[in-house]
């Protein structure tokens, strides 16, 4: 079955700062990985995916996402933090190649401290 | 482009009462879910919809829990009776399988649902 793992429920960092939160996955086949944000009292937004390609994914917002297929990982990053970065992250994998819904992770609070 | 589109946004209401769900999704997205977020559980699946068939509702927590689409452009979750446990957000999403079925899922706002 299809998984993800979000190992960080909150993760402090000082703006300007580089950010990650991490995600590793387990699979069957083909890893088909995707990062949302939430911001309060909205629902969730679309940030990067990883289908294949290059293993470095950039996304919306300066994000980007480094796939590593032997760690099993594919953590968020970001250069440069900024207090707006601040909100719930949430990374999810897609199901078996026949179906399209997602399992998601439980959710890290980023807080970005001024 | 308009997104997906929830009504309400909040609803309060008393336990036994039933309670219905309201989800609009981008036009020309062929599929729909249903998500229930709280402190507790996070973010759990209740169903979902391909070209307006349930394909998956092994999520529904129980029978007071029902979902229908009855056409591309609308999606109903109905809670009868509700019970101070389905206190909750309560997610819709849509996406499109068309040519990519790899395309991320767009979210609505949620409907906040206290039952009292």
């Amino acid at each position: 079955a299809q998984s993800v793992a979000q190992p960080e429920d909150q993760v402090n960092v000082a703006e300007g700062n580089p950010l990650t939160v991490k995600c590793t996955y387990s699979v069957s086949g083909n890893p088909y990985l995707f990062w949302y944000v939430q911001y309060p009292n909205r629902g969730l937004q679309f940030l990067l995916k990883y289908i294949t390609g290059d293993n470095l994914v950039k996304g919306s917002y300066g994000f980007e996402a480094e796939f590593n297929k032997s760690q099993t990982s594919f953590h968020l990053k970001k250069p440069s933090a900024l207090v707006s970065d601040s909100a719930l992250y949430f990374c999810a994998v897609r199901d078996t190649a026949g179906a399209n819904n997602l399992f998601f992770g439980t959710g890290t609070r980023l807080t970005v401290i001024p | 482009d308009a997104g997906v589109i929830q009504s309400p946004r909040h609803e309060v209401t008393e336990m036994g009462q039933e309670v219905t769900l309201r989800c609009k999704p981008i036009s020309g997205h062929n599929s729909l879910f249903w998500y229930r977020q709280t402190m507790m559980r996070g973010l759990e699946l209740l169903i979902y919809f391909n070209n307006n068939v349930p394909i998956d509702d092994s999520g529904m927590p129980e029978d007071r829990f029902s979902a229908k689409m009855p056409n591309a452009s609308f999606s109903t979750l109905k809670i009868q009776p509700s019970e101070p446990r389905d206190s909750a957000v309560y997610f819709c999403a849509s996406s499109s399988t068309i040519g990519d079925s790899n395309q991320p899922q767009h979210f609505g706002d949620g409907t906040r649902l206290s039952i009292l």
